[in-house]
């Protein structure tokens, strides 16, 4: 059974980059299938969308993010990795890693359905 | 305007049924769109329920019971989920989603209680 583990600093400085893996287990990672997304919850509030990643380089950020996000991948430790620069508390939140898939190949069409549990990642001096 | 307006919260009966309403901003049309809605519980991560589109080409997921059920209000632009038979296991905060602008937009959720 596929599973995916979120996993990061716990604490982060305001203006410090944050860095995080989600670790899929029970499949591989490459999957042409499937893209892996990152989504974030502020405690207390709402859901925000940060970005989706293929294996193999296909993208989609959230306008509002894209100039502060970056990811990669590690197909041999089946991971995928964000980080989030300048950093400030509003980037404090709860960060989730979730699989949409890709098929058919129309984005309005796809769907998170297997979620991570959530690491929470505080931004304080 | 947001792109999707959730009510912030709803109260319901043990075996009434509850009307989540997702309304689209205008200018954004109903019937060209898919919805996907999601259930979250306290400490725990979002799950996917079910997408609805004005095709009828509707979605369920996975172990989703048949009681929980997309419809519309085209008059008001709104998608809404449906909830029948509601058991106290349905409390909980209702997001949903929609393609828009290249992005992946949430409502910003209806916390449901059942009392």
């Amino acid at each position: 059974q596929l599973q995916l583990q979120e996993s990061g600093p716990g604490l982060v400085k305001p203006s410090e980059t944050l860095s995080l893996t989600c670790t899929v287990s029970g499949g591989p990672i490459s999957s042409t299938l499937f893209y892996w997304g990152w989504i974030r919850q502020p405690p207390g509030k709402g859901l925000e969308w940060i970005g989706s990643f293929y294996y193999s380089g296909s993208t989609y950020y959230n306008p509002s993010l894209k100039s502060r996000v970056s990811y990669s991948v590690d197909s041999s430790k089946n991971q995928v990795s964000l980080k989030l620069s300048s950093v400030t508390a509003a980037d404090t939140a709860v960060y989730y890693c979730a699989r949409h898939g890709s098929v058919p190949p129309i984005p309005p069409y796809w769907y998170f359905d297997l979620w991570g549990r959530g690491t929470l990642v505080t931004v304080s001096s | 305007q947001p792109v999707l307006t959730q009510p912030t919260s709803l109260s319901a009966s043990p075996g009434a049924s509850a009307r989540l309403t997702c309304t689209l901003r205008s200018g954004i049309d109903l019937g060209s769109n898919r919805i996907f809605w999601y259930q979250q519980k306290p400490e725990s991560p979002p799950r996917y329920l079910l997408s609805y589109s004005s095709d009828s080409n509707n979605h369920q997921g996975s172990g989703v019971p048949s009681r929980f059920s997309g419809s519309k209000d085209a008059s008001s632009n709104a998608v809404i989920l449906v909830i029948s038979g509601l058991q106290s296991e349905d409390e909980g905060d209702y997001y949903c989603m929609i393609w828009h602008s290249s992005a992946w937009v949430f409502g910003g959720g209806t916390k449901l209680t059942v009392l």
